[in-house]
């Protein structure tokens, strides 16, 4: 079975543009959850998406978005890039939210955002 | 605030020794601990877990021990192995049933030969 997919890998933008990542989760998982990862801040929830519909949301400003797709594709979008918006970008998939077992969570590669 | 806590940015130990690292959390809402494993340029992998309810899990060279009262958790390899060398996450969930972990800030572990 093919794991999380993330696309692109690399990405390097300037400051005041948007970005869209993209994330395949692992075929019949229908929970996508997203992730920052910086050396300063470490990992930090951003959010997470059940059937299309956002489920919970971390604490970051409102240029981070995300939705789901009825396929359980997951895209998330920054705008207006800012220099502290460079990080991993992690998504990890799971069959279904709230069963407890945290584990089921499966990440994927992230893709690296560097704002210049 | 930092809810989760690992204070030794990296440890370094010799092959065949153990290697404890450890975390420590605030939230005494968190009931399920986990621990997860990075190499660069991958994505973190599930490594062992531990609910509140238990306060030792053991998987093979793996073994997670909880102290609630002390809301600090530990992750003992035994015995360490050059092939463990990786950043180890510590995280924990809030009760609700939510996906939502929130990670500690890692710990380097480098396993010596």
């Amino acid at each position: 079975k093919a794991g999380v997919t993330q696309t692109p890998r690399y990405l390097i933008k300037t400051r005041g543009q948007q970005v869209t990542l993209s994330c395949s989760p692992i075929s019949g998982h229908r929970s996508v959850s997203w992730y920052q990862q910086t050396p300063g801040q470490g990992l930090q929830f951003l959010f997470e998406y059940f059937s299309e519909t956002q489920r919970n949301k971390g604490n970051f400003p409102g240029r981070f978005s995300g939705r789901q797709f009825s396929n359980s594709r997951s895209e998330m979008n920054v705008s207006t890039l800012e220099l502290g918006d460079s990080a991993l970008y992690l998504c990890a998939s799971s069959l279904v939210p709230g069963r407890g077992g945290a584990e089921a969570q499966f990440f994927g590669p992230g893709t690296r955002l560097t704002v210049l | 605030d930092q809810q989760v806590k690992q204070n030794s940015p990296s440890l370094s130990v010799q092959e065949g020794r153990i290697s404890i690292l450890n975390c420590d959390y605030t939230n005494s809402m968190f009931d399920y601990f986990l621990w997860y494993k990075k190499y660069p340029a991958e994505g973190p992998t599930f490594l062992i877990s531990i609910s509140s309810i238990k306060d030792k899990n053991e998987d093979g060279r793996f073994t997670v021990f909880l102290n609630k009262s002390a809301k600090h958790l530990s992750l003992h390899i035994v015995p360490s192995q050059p092939g463990d060398s990786a950043v180890y996450f510590c995280a924990a969930s809030v009760k609700g049933g939510s996906e939502k972990l929130v990670f500690g800030k890692g710990t380097k572990l480098t396993v010596n030969p």
